[in-house]
């Protein structure tokens, strides 16, 4: 019963391969995200996507892709792995929700990460 | 732009004592969302409080309490009673309001970790 799930746990890949993690929330939210955080600890989002549609999308290479199957999943996929992806990667997932035309957003919820290292 | 900063890298307490833990922000904008994350050795984020910008009121959870300055863009979080499981890195983070083309900006601080003596 496990609220944000990811998979994997631990990916470790040589430079150049192309690999993905998947996403998974049971909670019904409506907005997912994903976020990497560096050896310093220094956590940044990536994209976010509402109801299946990117909302956030910072600079990061076009290497990385998010695919939204549906509104519970939040795959990232990355192509032509390189050292400097090496980092931790975490899942998150929201509620927003609209009041009196205002969008108002409720806790995140996160992951348990996905450390991805590459040789 | 929007950033968050958080300026003590590292502070301990001892057990049962007080700490506070700063954080500040800065933004032209009025109505945003701020919180405080927990992040324990087990990697898992954890959220600890959030505030809305629109209530003076200051968020309390437990042991946890804020104090929120909108004029100052301050967000201190002040654990009371410091317990061992406290012991973790703690983020503060700011959440944009919507834009016209329906998008947000959620932006970290850069943690502070905290170490509980026993």
């Amino acid at each position: 019963d496990t609220a944000v799930s990811q998979t994997p746990k631990y990916l470790v890949t040589q430079m150049g391969n192309d690999k993905s993690i998947k996403c998974e929330q049971n909670l019904g939210h409506d907005t997912m995200y994903w976020y990497k955080q560096d050896s310093k600890k220094f956590l940044k989002i990536m994209f976010s996507y509402n109801n299946k549609e990117l909302i956030i999308n910072e600079t990061v290479p076009n290497r990385f892709s998010p695919k939204s199957p549906d509104k519970a999943h939040l795959n990232l996929h990355i192509n032509s792995l390189e050292l400097g992806d090496s980092a931790v990667y975490f899942c998150a997932s929201s509620q927003d929700f609209r009041l009196a035309g205002a969008l108002y957003t409720d806790t995140q919820y996160f992951g348990p990460g996905t450390r991805l290292t590459v040789l | 732009a929007q950033t968050v900063t958080q300026s003590q890298p590292e502070m301990s307490v001892q057990e049962a004592e007080t700490v506070t833990l700063s954080c500040t922000y800065d933004t032209s904008e009025s109505d945003y969302y701020l919180f405080w994350y927990k992040q324990p050795p087990s990697r898992q984020m954890i959220l600890v409080i959030r505030q809305e910008a629109y209530k003076q009121q200051n968020a309390t959870e437990n042991r946890f309490s804020v104090n929120f300055q909108k004029a100052a863009k301050s967000f201190s979080l002040k654990i009371s009673d410091s317990q061992l499981g406290d012991a973790a890195m703690y983020f503060c983070a700011y959440r944009s309001g919507v834009t016209t083309s329906g998008t947000y900006k959620y932006i970290f601080g850069t943690g502070t970790r905290l170490k509980v003596l026993a």
